[in-house]
């Protein structure tokens, strides 16, 4: 059973231009969660969509934006991009049943902002 | 709300030697508490989880952990090291739907 996809694993971009990171869930996940992960603050919480809804974000500015598409896979987007950033990011899916089984991590995104 | 705190930083350990990382956390109801392991440039594996019934929980690679309510704790442990193992590890709440609350992690380094 394949993992959870996050595309691309590496990407630089300039300040003050956008981008767009992918994530794949495993086949059945529905709900999808985002973090950013940097050397000075750590795991911190973007947000968590689930069957297309957002019902969670952390607080980040409105720069961070996400959505999910009827077949799971999530996308993020970060506009006005600053040097700060700079992260691994990462997406996590799970299978939301009475049962919870915890997350599925994908590999991450590593920007670099420069 | 909800924190997490790892206490250690860095933990070096020598192969073979018993292991035992701290979490501490501070949450109002029963918690759902995860350990995750992190190699460098990769994303967090699910070691175990707590959810609720019995306090020790046996997990991957070896690992276990047990809950303590009285004391806020949920500390990773595993009897004997491997090289393997050296990796950041991750202790972690579930605050609500898909949230987690992550602590800084602990670093361990393996001594051959």
């Amino acid at each position: 059973k394949a993992g959870v996809t996050q595309t691309p694993r590496y990407l630089i971009k300039t300040r003050g231009q956008q981008v767009t990171l992918s994530c794949s869930p495993i086949s059945g996940h529905r709900s999808v969660s985002w973090y950013q992960q940097t050397p000075g603050q750590g795991l911190q919480f973007l947000f968590e969509y689930f069957s297309e809804t957002q019902r969670n974000k952390g607080n980040f500015p409105g720069r961070f934006s996400g959505r999910q598409f009827s077949n799971s896979r999530s996308e993020m987007n970060v506009s006005t991009l600053e040097l700060g950033d700079s992260a691994l990011y990462l997406c996590a899916s799970s299978l939301v049943t009475e049962d919870f089984y915890g997350y599925t991590f994908g590999s991450g995104t590593r920007l670099t902002v420069v | 709300a909800q924190s997490v705190t790892q206490p250690d930083i860095h933990i070096t350990v020598s192969e073979g030697a018993s292991l035992e990382l701290r979490c501490n956390y501070s949450y109002g109801a029963t918690p759902y508490l995860f350990w995750y392991v992190q190699s460098p440039g990769q994303g967090l594996q699910l070691l175990l989880k707590y959810f609720s019934g019995d306090t020790l929980v046996q997990g991957i690679k070896g690992f276990e952990a047990e809950f303590k309510r009285s004391q806020s704790s949920f500390n990773l442990r595993k009897p004997s090291v491997h090289w393997s193992d050296a990796a950041e590890y991750f202790c972690a709440v579930e605050e609500n739907a898909g949230k987690s609350t992550f602590g800084d992690g602990t670093t361990l380094t393996v001594k051959p």
